[in-house]
Formats: structure tokens, sequence, C-alpha cells
């Protein structure tokens, strides 16, 4: 059975410093990945996916950036936090032919 | 218009009652449908899954999809306190270029 990865569930980072958020996928090869942001109370905002290897869409522009090292990982990261990036950051991942998507256990980031 | 609306809420219901949770659509494009459960700081959890439209039952649950009005639902039989969380309606199609479309959830409180 597929099973998706994220860590660190929660973090703590002063505005202006780095970001990195890991995702990683089991029991599936060449599947389509996203990064989802949550912010409390609101919707999900769909922020990059990937349906490949150094492939990289992305929705909203803002200092976040993406990246797939390899088929099943998919990294989230930013050069300097803002305040306003603070929220719950999904990943999740879907056949090629997304008939359905299943989500990871989420990071909680909060901005300080 | 956003693409996908969806009441938010929040319901509350005593335990043992029918819920039904609905949302709204305006692309005729999408062909698959999903129900998605999330508890508090907890990733979606994927419920229920349709292609097209008809009903889906899964123990507790069915989903219904009206592609002619652009209307689906989910009703929750003999609710339960554990059935407290936000439900995310989410959808998708051949021609959405892999991305999914999410209602922002409605919250859902069972009381014993």
């Amino acid at each position: 059975s597929q099973t998706i990865h994220q860590w660190p569930a929660t973090l703590v980072q002063p505005v202006g410093s780095p970001l990195s958020l890991e995702c990683t996928v089991e029991g599936t090869s060449n599947p389509n990945l996203y990064w989802y942001r949550q912010a409390a109370g609101r919707g999900l905002q769909l922020l990059f996916y990937s349906v490949g290897i150094g492939q990289i869409s992305s929705e909203v522009p803002q200092n976040l950036s993406a990246s797939r090292p390899q088929d099943r990982q998919f990294i989230l990261s930013s050069k300097k936090l803002l305040l306003s990036d603070s929220g719950f950051y999904l990943c999740a991942w879907s056949t090629g032919s997304a008939e359905t998507q299943y989500f990871g256990p989420g990071t909680r980031l909060l901005v300080l | 218009q956003k693409e996908v609306e969806q009441d938010p809420g929040p319901l509350s219901v005593p335990e043992g009652a029918i819920v039904s949770l609905n949302c709204t659509y305006s692309n005729s494009a999408f062909q698959y449908f999903m129900w998605y459960r999330q508890y508090s700081r907890k990733g979606p959890e994927l419920l229920m899954y349709t292609y097209s439209s008809g009903n889906k039952e899964d123990g507790r649950f069915t989903a219904q999809v009206d592609k002619s009005s652009k209307y689906i639902s989910l009703f929750i039989r003999d609710s339960q306190p554990s059935d407290s969380a936000t439900y995310l309606c989410a959808m998708s199609g051949y021609d959405t270029g892999n991305q999914f479309y999410f209602g922002t959830g409605t919250s859902l409180t069972v009381i014993p």
C-alpha cells in the first residue's frame, strides 16, 4: 500500500530564516506530487505541483520554491521566511490520471 | 465565482442523526468527486471517491453526484461523536490539468 511521509510535524522559525520541508511517498512510482497551504479556517491553497522529476508548476507567486530531486521526493523551500508564511503545509500525491489524491500528515509552521 | 462552493457551517447534530453535506460546482469538466474528512491538526483523509453521476455507499457513508445539477452530497447515517471533523469536497477531471479543486470545508460536531 502507498504511504506518504512529511517532516517535520511542527516547526517554529524566526522571520528571515530559511525553510526546508520534505515529503516522500512509498509504494507507488511516478506519482503527481503537490504542496498545499491551509490557513486557519480557510480552504486549501495549491502552491506547487509536479508531474515528474525536475518538473515544477507554480500556482502562486511568492517567496517559496519547490524541487523534486527524486521520483518520490518533493521539497518545499524558502530562503527567507515571512510572517505570512505561517500555516499548515500539506503534501499530497495522485496517480497520473488525477482521479484521487492522498494527503500526508502535514507540517505546522509558525513564523515569529 | 469559485469553482467549488461549500457551506462552511458549523453544523451541530445529536448523536444518531443523519447528516447531509453538500457542494456545488461550476466546471462541467469535473469527472471525479471526492470527500475528505479532516480532524483538527491532521491531514485530510479520503473517505469516498465517485466517478461521474450516481451513488456510492460505504458503511454509514453515502456519496451522491448529480452532474446535471452540478451538485454533490455526502450523507452520514447514525452519526457518531467520532464523526466530528471538517469535511472537504474535491473534484478533478480529464481537462483540469492534474489539479484538484476543493471546497472550503464544513465543520461538523456530533453531540453525544
